[in-house]
């Protein structure tokens, strides 16, 4: 079946570093791709999404772009701040019944 | 504002007694669905509705019950919770899937412990 392989976490970075958090993915067909964010204590947010092959999901200085060759969507920004700190979920929309497949979400720490 | 509301937001229950999360949205969407979150499994599907009075198992229904009388609620039900339904729970809602990019909405949890 479908599914999603984050890497593991925690993440622990410095404010300005540079983030990337892996997710490949294993689907039939061309499934939707998103990341969605927990801060702490709160639900899930939509972070970006990609929708088709060589799309870009971009929001808040965070990119993901589908590659479809490599079957990945990989995390990236630039400059991370404390504020960041979050657990980010890989996700992928599943066949015609709008299942969301979640990896296993990566916690990202950011300190000063 | 446009949003997915849950209650209660916590609770502490014991085995067997009989429990209900309601699930809320203003938005009008046709699919709605629960998630359950547990560390290490990421958010797994416990139930979803395509619409009013239309609803199917997703992974783990195993423990759960569902009903959809009307479009803007989906409460889940858990008639004789056990410890292994302490967790996370997550309610979402979309529009009707349309080649597969609709966004789901969450609501801010409801975190349940079963003693």
């Amino acid at each position: 079946g479908d599914s999603v392989t984050q890497m593991e976490g925690p993440v622990t970075l410095s404010e300005e570093a540079f983030l990337t958090i892996n997710c490949t993915y294993t689907a039939t067909g061309y499934p939707s791709l998103f990341w969605y964010v927990q801060y702490p204590g709160e639900g899930l947010q939509l972070l970006l999404k990609a929708t088709k092959a060589d799309d870009k999901g971009s929001n808040k200085g965070f990119e993901a772009t589908y590659r479809k060759e490599t079957t990945s969507f990989h995390l990236e920004k630039g400059s991370v701040q404390v504020s960041d700190s979050a657990v980010y979920f890989c996700a992928l929309l599943s066949g015609g019944y709008n299942k969301l497949i979640f990896g296993a979400g990566t916690r990202l720490a950011v300190h000063p | 504002e446009a949003q997915v509301t849950q209650n209660p937001r916590y609770l502490i229950t014991v085995t067997g007694k009989k429990l209900t999360v309601t699930c809320s949205q203003n938005m009008n969407h046709e699919y709605m669905s629960w998630y359950r979150q547990d560390p290490g499994l990421g958010l797994r599907q416990i139930y979803y509705s395509m619409n009013v009075e239309v609803t199917d198992k997703g992974d783990v229904p195993e423990g759960y019950k569902v009903s959809r009388k009307e479009k803007r609620n989906f409460p889940l039900i858990l008639e004789s919770p056990s410890p292994n339904q302490t967790s996370l729970y997550f309610c979402a809602s979309s529009k009707v899937p349309s080649g597969n990019q609709e966004t789901q909405y969450f609501g801010p949890g409801t975190r349940l412990l079963v003693l």
